[in-house]
């Protein structure tokens, strides 16, 4: 049981570039989030999926683009990397519990710079 | 939407003493409050959770407590270990949305 893994873990992208970072999980859950992490800000979210087949805007949609491609994977695109969208990046995955609320469990990140 | 606002950002505690960190929501919906543990370059662990409908839990060093009518919760750690040197996050959750404190980093000097 892998929980929530993550590809790549680093990454450079060069201003203008694409690219996309894959996240899967193996909790069975329906709901997955991508969040960016920058210095002072906390996690903020980009997208979410509440499951199979949907997904929402978050926080700080723009410049990203998401797919939910099964239960277990969720993708998050950069089309024109800015360097503005230089962070760490954040999958989850979470599952309604039977004594209410969605516990959340966090993948590994990956650290992208844009130059 | 919700906001959760999160205090103090810093906070140095020597070894064996008490740390408390604190957060408000605004958001009557939420209900449920995960805190999380940050350590530097490594991804946030879920150390501890409260639902609406309890006031208090506790789990060995830890606790949190949760005041719903003033919107606010807080985590307590006791008797600190330069272990417990992190980052620790809150957030409150609504519907399947989390809505996360901007941190405190916690120093333990031993």
């Amino acid at each position: 049981n892998a929980g929530v893994t993550q590809t790549p873990k680093f990454q450079v992208l060069k201003t203008g570039q694409s690219m996309t970072l894959q996240c899967a999980q193996d909790m069975n859950h329906n709901s997955m989030y991508w969040y960016r992490q920058d210095p002072g800000m906390g996690l903020r979210l980009i997208y979410y999926s509440a499951s199979e087949g949907t997904t929402d805007k978050g926080e700080v949609p723009n410049g990203y683009n998401v797919s939910r491609l099964n239960k277990r994977e969720f993708s998050l695109r950069l089309e024109s990397a800015a360097p503005s969208q230089t962070s760490v990046y954040f999958c989850a995955s979470s599952e309604f519990s039977s004594g209410g609320g969605y516990e959340q469990y966090f993948g590994p990140g990956t650290r992208l710079t844009v130059t | 939407g919700e906001n959760v606002e999160q205090h103090p950002s810093t906070l140095s505690v020597q070894e064996g003493d008490s740390a408390v960190i604190k957060c408000t929501y605004s958001d009557s919906a939420s209900n449920y409050f995960p805190w999380y543990k940050q350590e530097l370059g490594k991804r946030p662990q879920l150390i501890i959770d409260i639902r609406s409908n309890v006031g208090e839990k506790k789990d060995q060093r830890i606790a949190v407590t949760l005041n719903k009518t003033a919107k606010h919760f807080s985590l307590h750690i006791t008797e600190t270990q330069p272990e417990d040197s992190a980052v620790y996050f809150c957030a409150a959750n609504t519907g399947n949305q989390f809505y996360f404190g901007t941190g405190t980093s916690l120093t333990v000097i031993p």
